[in-house]
């Protein structure tokens, strides 16, 4: 079974501290991915990285840093948290698209609380 | 671009009644669909996926969708309710072109009462 590990169920933090929220695949996955995800707006992408050292801006990456120096690992940085970022956050991660078709695997989410 | 709208934030069903949970998309190119389900405290688990090989797709736990290009539409249904299908679904389409990522709906919360 695919395993996506995130490293906090719960955080909290507080106003203009340095947020890292880490995640890890177990299925050499190229495709990574994080979103956030709040009540009545579903999951928004926030960034994803197709390979290692590499990203890409999703929907919403204002706030939000990432770094993939390792291909099983991919990291969200919240540089200065601010009380609008108090989300839950969810990983993903996915191979490579077969055909236009990728099932992507959703770590158990972090939720944090931003004070 | 591609979008993908859930009607009904919050659908309620009787155990053993019909489960139906309506998806529309729009997208510019051919979509690829997906359900996917939330339980509490838990992360996304897929249900279902429509590949383009046939329109009516099976998925986990007795879930089915159908797929009509002619309405864009992706409707989720089950046929009996289970106490244990509470939970929330996801309405998800991906394009082939790009990076093939996941544009999601809001979601709807399905409430099942005994």
């Amino acid at each position: 079974d695919v395993k996506v590990t995130q490293s906090s169920r719960y955080l909290v933090k507080r106003t203009g501290e340095k947020v890292f929220l880490e995640c890890v695949q177990d299925m050499d996955h190229e495709n990574m991915f994080w979103y956030r995800q709040d009540p009545g707006l579903g999951l928004r992408l926030i960034y994803f990285s197709y390979d290692v050292k590499m990203k890409e801006k999703g929907d919403i990456p204002e706030g939000y840093s990432v770094s993939r120096e390792k291909k099983e690992r991919f990291s969200l940085i919240l540089e200065s948290a601010s009380t609008n970022q108090t989300s839950m956050y969810l990983c993903a991660s996915s191979p490579p698209p077969t055909g236009g078709i990728e099932t992507q695997y959703f770590g158990p989410g972090t939720r944090l609380l931003v004070l | 671009a591609q979008s993908v709208t859930q009607l009904g934030s919050h659908v309620s069903v009787s155990e053993g009644a019909l489960v139906l949970l309506r998806c529309n998309y729009s997208s510019s190119v051919p979509p690829y669909l997906f359900w996917y389900v939330q339980y509490p405290n838990q992360g996304l688990q897929l249900l279902l996926k429509y590949t383009s090989a046939a329109t009516l797709v099976k998925g986990i736990n007795g879930f089915e969708a159908e797929f009509k290009k002619s309405e864009t539409s992706f409707h989720l249904t089950k046929p009996s309710a289970h106490m244990s299908d509470a939970a929330e679904y996801f309405c998800a389409v991906s394009s082939v072109t790009g990076y093939s990522t996941l544009t999601f709906g809001k979601g709807t919360m399905l409430l099942v009462s005994p």
